[in-house]
């Protein structure tokens, strides 16, 4: 299962552009990225997923460099209500563990 | 509303007790995990079930009881537990355990059930 590495903590305020970085240097050819975001007290909610290049969909872009060895989720103006747990998540589809979260990174946005 | 529902909600107690925390899915999912989140820790993945069949366990004591008796209920039944065992548990559901690059991984949690052990 390849490891994630991401920043504790962001900070960023309101309508900036955020971008969080998630690196995955031992990443398998047959792994994909996920990344979720969780509320205090909430599970976690399914934002975005790929394999390679570029995903972009209603709430988020993620970019994947060709060596697949890190990613970076883009939140496009963030509004305080993006306060919250992201998390990246690496490991290959049809895999139970493909859902095994690590530490995450606290996103606050300031007014 | 995700579709999968945990109760209660919260449940207090004590050592002795034996208590049970269900939960149901209507996403007509196949596979379905419980995962316990403590306080400043990340989630751990406790249990997962894939056509009701057990195909994960993840050293978990033995104090945590899962069943699944059909695809839709989940149940998590506890005895004994210890004051550290206190965290919010957390049921999730997928399509299956994915086996193409589609939202076929993509997971649906309940809003979970805060434990506390007296």
């Amino acid at each position: 299962l390849a490891k994630t590495t991401q920043p504790i903590s962001m900070d960023s305020y309101e309508g900036q552009e955020v971008n969080i970085t998630c690196s995955h240097n031992n990443i398998a050819t047959n792994d994909y990225i996920t990344w979720y975001q969780q509320f205090p007290s909430q599970g976690p909610r399914f934002i975005i997923q790929g394999y390679k290049t570029k995903v972009t969909n209603e709430v988020a872009s993620l970019f994947i460099p060709a060596d697949r060895k890190s990613s970076t989720l883009s939140l496009p103006r963030v509004s305080l209500s993006d306060t919250a747990v992201y998390y990246c998540l690496v490991a290959p589809s049809g895999s139970a563990r493909q859902l095994t979260f690590g530490s995450g990174t606290q996103l606050t946005v300031l007014p | 509303e995700t579709g999968v529902t945990q109760t209660p909600r919260h449940l207090v107690m004590g050592m002795t007790n034996k208590k049970s925390l269900k939960c149901e899915q209507h996403l007509g999912h196949n596979a379905m995990y419980w995962y316990k989140q403590s306080a400043k820790k990340p989630l751990e993945l406790m249990f997962v079930y894939s056509l009701e069949e057990r195909v994960e366990n993840n050293s978990v004591p033995s104090r945590f009881s899962p069943e699944c008796p059909n695809s839709s209920h989940l149940f998590l039944h506890l005895h004994t537990l210890q004051p550290e065992d206190s965290a919010l548990y957390l049921c999730a559901s997928s399509q299956d355990l994915g086996r193409a690059l589609n939202r076929d991984t993509e997971a649906f949690f309940g809003q979970g059930t805060r434990l506390t052990v007296v």
